[in-house]
């Protein structure tokens, strides 16, 4: 069985400090896909990026990126300079080739960024 | 491009009532995934239907069902409520082959409490 681990359910920073947030997954699947969605208070889920398990390169995307590593099993989510907007629930999921694109989802860090 | 809609967004019902939520998915989109979210469980897939046809079902009781229209739209009814059910439930829309890879996008739910 899949199985997604957010072992931080909540972290406070002070605006402009860097913040790392943990996903540690388990599959038996040899492909599968990694997500990080962004939950903010109105409780729309939003995507911020997918990872395949054959694509170990890390990614930047403006204050935001992500450290995949295969051998930890393990897909980390970095916030550079944090800002007040980024506060917000953030969820880790998983998809596997054989469960089609269902994901399974960690139980979230939430993220407090206070000014 | 509009989003993923749903309605309503909120829901107040009394115990051994029926429910039922509306989506609207991406134009273009044709497969539409349930999740339910509740602080104790987290997010967990309820159903995904494609093409009018149920394709994939999470682990609940069968009070919870759902149907998609040839239009893609889709509705979830929940029969014979209970305590329990209070939660955010979320629809999601996606392209609808099946590959893990699909990325799924979210509305911002309906929050439905049972009284």
């Amino acid at each position: 069985a899949q199985k997604v681990t957010q072992a931080q359910t909540e972290i406070s920073v002070v605006e402009k400090e860097d913040v790392t947030l943990d996903c540690v997954y388990e599959t038996r699947d040899t492909t599968y896909y990694l997500f990080w969605y962004k939950q903010p208070p109105s409780g729309e889920l939003v995507f911020l990026i997918r990872r395949n398990s054959f694509d170990e390169q890390n990614e930047i995307s403006g204050r935001y990126s992500w450290n995949f590593q295969k051998s930890t099993s393990s897909f980390n989510f970095t916030i550079t300079a944090s800002q007040v907007v980024d506060s917000a629930v953030y969820f880790c999921a998983l998809t596997m080739n054989s469960g089609y694109s269902t994901l399974t989802f960690g139980k979230g860090t939430m993220l407090l960024v206070s000014p | 491009k509009a989003g993923v809609t749903q309605t309503p967004r909120y829901l107040i019902k009394t115990r051994g009532q029926q429910v039922t939520l509306s989506c609207s998915p991406i134009s273009g989109h044709r497969s539409v995934s349930w999740y339910q979210q509740t602080p104790g469980q987290g997010l967990q897939f309820l159903f995904e239907y494609f093409s009018e046809t149920q394709r994939n079902k999470g682990n609940f009781p069968g009070r919870f069902s759902g149907r998609q229209f040839s239009n893609s739209r889709s509705e979830m009814n929940v029969s014979t409520l209970e305590l329990g059910d209070s939660a955010l439930y979320l629809c999601a829309s996606s392209l609808g082959d099946r590959r893990a890879k699909n990325i799924q996008y979210f509305g911002a739910g309906t929050r439905l409490s049972v009284l």
